[in-house]
């Protein structure tokens, strides 16, 4: 079974600082791999997602990731954070685009903004 | 377009009791996935429905269970309700199901 490791469960960055979140995915073949965020009491906004061609992919809200196979790596970047981007962020793989499959996600990475 | 709708967005139950929680997807979607999460478990995949039909189900017991009807909303109802049920349950949609998946804003339930 496929599965999604988000190392850090708490990141702290200053706002306009570089940010990268990491996440490492366990699966047998390419998956489609997403980054959703979470605001408190909100539902899930896609951020970005991969499902083949260019590894590295652009997103809404400035944020970009890669993917890399060798690594089973999928990490989020963005070279400036804003105080507004303080939430919780969820990494997901599927077998296609989730559907009838459903989406495994990590457990999430708490975003944290100082001024 | 309207994005995906939940309701009722706040629920209180108690311990036994039963509950259903409604989803309707973007216009034109015709696939419809739930999902539990909890601070313990996190983002869990409970089931997907399409045309009706349900295609896949996670690992919930049977007290679980949903339904879909022909303008493709979703209705999920949870019987003899636990504490352990207490989560915000997410619906999501997506054109056929295996595509992009879009979240809505979820229902708190709180079981007493």
């Amino acid at each position: 079974a496929q599965s999604v490791t988000q190392p850090d469960i708490h990141i702290t960055v200053s706002e306009g600082a570089s940010l990268e979140l990491r996440c490492n995915y366990s699966y047998g073949a390419t998956p489609y791999l997403f980054w959703y965020v979470q605001s408190p009491g909100q539902g899930l906004q896609l951020l970005l997602k991969y499902f083949s061609g260019d590894t590295l992919v652009q997103g809404i809200k400035g944020f970009e990731a890669e993917f890399k196979r060798s690594q089973s790596s999928f990490n989020l970047r963005k070279p400036s954070v804003h105080w507004s981007d303080a939430a919780e962020y969820f990494c997901a793989v599927g077998l296609s685009g989730g559907g009838a499959d459903g989406l495994t996600f990590g457990k999430g990475t708490h975003l944290i903004i100082q001024p | 377009k309207a994005g995906v709708t939940q309701t009722p967005r706040y629920l209180i139950k108690t311990r036994g009791q039963q509950v259903t929680l409604s989803c309707s997807p973007i216009s034109g979607h015709r696939s419809v996935s739930w999902y539990q999460q909890t601070p313990g478990q996190g983002l869990q995949f409970l089931f997907e429905y399409f045309s009706e039909t349900q295609r896949n189900k996670g690992n919930f017991p049977g007290r679980f269970s949903g339904r879909q009807f022909s303008n493709s909303r979703s209705e999920m109802n949870v019987s003899t309700l636990e504490l352990g049920d207490s989560a915000l349950y997410l619906c999501a949609s997506s054109l056929l199901g295996g595509d992009t998946q879009y979240f809505g804003p979820g229902t708190r339930l709180t079981v007493l």
